[in-house]
């Protein structure tokens, strides 16, 4: 069983502060992805990682995925209350192929408040 | 705009009621996903289907069974709902997979469901 734990589970700041949100795996994936989810709303993608290493940003946030494909960040720079919400990571397994059809395992997530 | 669109956002139901939570997409997406989402559990996979008429068990299937007649929905039936189904269901759609290659899901907005 493949399982990826988030850190931490909660995390409170002031805007303007910078923060990162830790997501490791004993196993290794061949993508990670990361979601945003709003109260009372689904998860929305907001990225997906793929090769050992690699860094993407999105404006303030920025992604990078572990060279050994085990574990990834999320880092916000300048937070705002906008930035509120949970904070989901999921992995796609490395050794599944085709068989898994596209079943992700999820962290438990991560509850970012940021404070204006 | 491509979307996941879960038929009723709050259902409140009574023990031991037949519930049926329909899920339609309009992405021509080959899988298709149910979740239940509860504090400090995450999100957990109850059913999934990569083709219509085929299912796959998931994490916690019991109490729940799934239906897929058409490529566009998916049903989440609680055959005989109980207080501790009272939760946050949440479906989602993919792509296949495509060798090792996970495409990230779109969810839909949730339903509240609550068992009386």
């Amino acid at each position: 069983t493949q399982l990826l734990e988030q850190s931490p589970q909660f995390l409170s700041i002031q805007e303007g502060e910078n923060l990162t949100v830790y997501c490791n795996s004993s196993s290794v994936f061949s993508s990670l992805q990361w979601y945003r989810q709003e109260p009372g709303e689904g998860p929305v993608l907001l990225v997906t990682v793929v090769t050992g290493g690699e860094v993407k940003k999105l404006k303030r946030l920025t992604f990078q995925f572990g060279d050994a494909r085990k574990d990834s960040s999320l880092h916000i720079t300048a937070a705002q209350p906008g930035d509120t919400g949970l904070y989901l990571c999921a992995g796609g397994g490395a050794n599944a192929g085709g068989t898994s059809y596209g079943k992700l395992t999820f962290g438990q997530g991560t509850i970012l408040t940021v404070h204006p | 705009d491509v979307k996941v669109t879960q038929s009723s956002r709050y259902l409140v139901k009574r023990t031991g009621e037949k519930v049926f939570l329909e899920c339609v997409q309009d992405m021509d997406h080959e899988n298709m996903f149910w979740y239940r989402q509860d504090p400090g559990l995450g999100l957990r996979l109850i059913y999934f289907s990569y083709d219509v008429k085929m299912k796959e068990k998931g994490d916690i299937p019991e109490g729940y069974s799934v239906s897929r007649e058409k490529k566009e929905r998916f049903s989440l039936i609680l055959e005989s709902a109980s207080t501790n189904q009272t939760s946050m269901y949440l479906c989602a759609s993919s792509p296949a997979v495509l060798g090792q290659t996970y495409y990230g899901y779109t969810f839909g907005s949730g339903t509240r469901l609550t068992v009386v």
